[in-house]
């Protein structure tokens, strides 16, 4: 079965610093992969989506991700954060023409000032 | 929110109450999901649809029915609700391409 893994469940970091927020996936098919945020109190909203191409996707924010087959990985990545990105992250990947989608158990990023 | 509304957006019920809750879009869009967003869980399906009267069931279907008798509304039904069913509903919509769009969520509540 098709399977999401976010293994921090939470990242501190200081504002200005560089983050990395991972995501791995398993998957024996290909796949459409996506990083979704979550403000507080609120709906997701769509930072970026990997489908085909070049494997450095870049998204809003100032976020980008890096797809690594055969790493099956999905990691998302931005050199300076603010206050304002302190919110909760989900990996998502589908993979069929359902485009169902399958999450991640989601990370949260507290940034601190 | 992509033209996508949910109602209620808050509800508290009773355990064994039924539960309607609505997701409306005015994005003519074909594909309608419901996911159920739990601490540690992420989200997770619980039922989509691909078209008028059709549907499907997703991860986790139990306890749960849905209907959608025009594009723009689908509704998610608890029939007997439980405590276990306490969670916050997003409803998604696709317009068939592989991106989904979020609704603003339901937090329901049943004691």
């Amino acid at each position: 079965a098709q399977s999401v893994t976010q293994l921090d469940s939470q990242v501190p970091v200081f504002e200005e610093a560089p983050v990395e927020l991972r995501c791995n996936y398993s998957s024996s098919v290909s796949v459409y992969l996506f990083w979704y945020v979550q403000y507080p109190n609120q709906g997701l909203q769509l930072l970026l989506k990997y489908l085909s191409g070049s494997t450095l996707v870049k998204g809003i924010n100032g976020f980008e991700a890096e797809f690594n087959k055969s790493q099956t990985s999905f990691h998302l990545r931005k050199p300076s954060v603010h206050i304002s990105d302190t919110a909760e992250y989900f990996c998502a990947v589908s993979m069929d023409s359902s485009y169902k989608l399958i999450f991640g158990s989601g990370t949260r990023l507290l940034v601190r000032p | 929110d992509a033209g996508i509304t949910q109602s209620p957006r808050h509800k508290v019920t009773e355990t064994g109450t039924p539960v309607t809750l609505r997701c409306h879009q005015t994005e003519n869009h074909r594909y309608m999901y419901w996911y159920r967003q739990d601490p540690g869980h992420g989200l997770r399906l619980i039922h989509y649809s691909y078209g008028v009267k059709d549907t499907d069931k997703g991860e986790v279907s139990d306890g749960y029915s849905v209907s959608r008798s025009k594009t723009e509304d689908f509704l998610l039904t608890l029939e007997s609700a439980t405590s276990s069913q306490t969670s916050v509903y997003f409803c998604a919509i696709s317009d068939g391409e592989e991106t989904q769009y979020f609704g603003p969520g339901t937090r329901l509540l049943v004691l």
